[in-house]
């Protein structure tokens, strides 16, 4: 168990909805990551979040947003959902904002039908 | 942006024979080289990871090497278990202001006992 908790485990949903997906970082941690993890394109880096404050920016969609609170858990709400965003989505967290060891969540499995 | 190549994509060995997968990255600015193991359907686990200022690092049956000049690094595990069996990925990351982490397509490692 590494600490780091994600909410729902698992997701089902239709095309054209929106979804929210919780994740709670390790304690201490204030630094947020979403990876997404799909068949075709591996794990992936969205977004990163440090301290309440967007970090970094990977290959997040426009349809995609997230956000950290004050108690540091971040959220990542995927609209207009598509066939194509059925995936693992993982949150990981560390430290600070800087090189350290990222520790990964269990991942909320989304499918969109 | 950083892009990582990792080979083999899958690998087939003997319990008690050794493995090595080869990863190689392509921004010299990188400086933090972690490797995780992931079984199926489960979260992404850190097994062991380099910085830049080192060359290797042993931790048990795993050890990592560093070449920083030809931009590439290896994961080497010795005397192979079955529980080894597992999907590795290494990954690359930079200290500035987003440390996100780019990973490798994955290797598939089956032991075979």
């Amino acid at each position: 168990d590494s600490g780091v908790t994600q909410t729902p485990k698992h997701l089902i949903t239709a095309t054209g909805q929106r979804v929210t997906l919780r994740c709670s970082p390790r304690s201490g941690d204030l630094s947020v990551y979403w990876y997404q993890q799909s068949l075709d394109q591996g794990l992936q880096f969205l977004i990163q979040y440090y301290n309440g404050e967007e970090r970094a920016k990977g290959n997040i969609l426009e349809r995609f947003s997230a956000q950290q609170f004050p108690d540091l858990h971040s959220e990542l709400n995927l609209s207009s959902l598509e066939l194509g965003d059925s995936a693992l989505y993982f949150c990981a967290s560390s430290v600070v904002g800087t090189t350290n060891e990222q520790f990964f969540g269990p991942g909320t499995r989304l499918t969109v039908l | 942006g950083e892009n990582v190549e990792q080979h083999p994509s899958t690998l087939s060995v003997q319990e008690g024979d050794s493995a090595v997968i080869k990863c190689t990255y392509s921004d010299s600015a990188s400086n933090y080289f972690p490797w995780y193991k992931q079984e199926l359907g489960k979260r992404p686990q850190l097994i062991i990871d380099i910085r830049s200022n080192v060359g290797e690092k042993k931790d048990q049956r795993i050890a990592v090497t560093l070449n920083k000049t030809a931009k590439h690094f290896s994961l080497h595990i010795t005397e192979t278990q079955p529980e080894d069996s597992a999907v590795y990925f290494c990954a690359a990351s930079q200290n500035n202001a987003g440390n996100m982490l780019t990973f490798g397509g994955g290797t598939r490692l089956m032991v075979k006992p």
